[in-house]
């Protein structure tokens, strides 16, 4: 119940393409969710988050939407680019918001071809 | 912005070595850093959770005895890997709360390699 899964393990994506991620969770005491790009021997560094009481959430080329009811979320990049070739990974927070634990999910490689 | 410094970036030591990972918030104070540990192309996994002050709460499987955490200071904790064996190599990655700002977000260090031979 306290896992948050992941997919697709790996995305491959021409460059100006629309790359998505998705998630899905079980808990629903789970009430922040945010996502993080990785890149290689380096640590995650937070790209954008949203809380349940909204449904979408947009940051430039980076928009989450976000499904209560189905306990989904999913990242759009829009307008990829070969500099978000990295890999990103979903995580929800249990028990403190968007200070408490983080449980990740399984990670999405992404690839942009130019 | 908020940085989380680690040090050392990478580590090779022989088996039975105990190794020591630094994890400082530079420009804001932390009463709660959070260890993890990833596996090559594999996810974080959450291992502790270090208060300052207190004893570190520990994630189930953890071997507490093995990765000791001490965060003695607002901006500084440690974890110490003893008697490092082959399998414990991995990346260990450390994040902070700036205990000035609860509404933001943690902030995470850039990770330390460790292999141990």
């Amino acid at each position: 119940q306290q896992q948050v899964k992941q997919s697709p393990q790996s995305l491959i994506v021409q460059k100006g393409g629309i790359s998505i991620i998705n998630c899905a969770y079980e808990n629903t005491a789970f009430d922040y969710f945010p996502w993080y790009q990785q890149f290689p021997g380096k640590g995650p560094a937070l790209l954008i988050a949203i809380r349940p009481d909204v449904s979408e959430k947009k940051e430039g080329r980076f928009t989450i939407s976000f499904n209560k009811s189905a306990k989904q979320f999913s990242l759009h990049i829009m307008d990829s680019q070969p500099g978000d070739s990295a890999t990103y990974f979903c995580a929800a927070s249990i028990g403190g918001g968007n200070t408490g634990k983080l449980i990740f999910g399984q990670g999405t490689t992404l690839q942009v071809k130019p | 912005g908020a940085v989380v410094s680690q040090h050392p970036s990478r580590v090779i030591c022989k088996s039975g070595t105990s190794v020591k990972i630094e994890c400082r918030s530079l420009d804001f104070q932390a009463t709660t850093m959070f260890w993890y540990r990833q596996f090559p192309k594999q996810s974080l996994m959450l291992m502790a959770t270090s208060n300052e002050g207190s004893k570190a709460t520990y994630e189930q499987g953890v071997e507490k005895d093995k990765f000791l955490i001490n965060h003695a200071s607002l901006t500084l904790s440690t974890l110490t890997v003893t008697s490092a064996h082959p399998e414990d190599s991995s990346f260990y990655i450390c994040s902070a709360r700036d205990r000035g700002r609860k509404s933001q977000p943690q902030h995470f260090g850039d990770g330390t390699r460790l292999s141990i031979l």
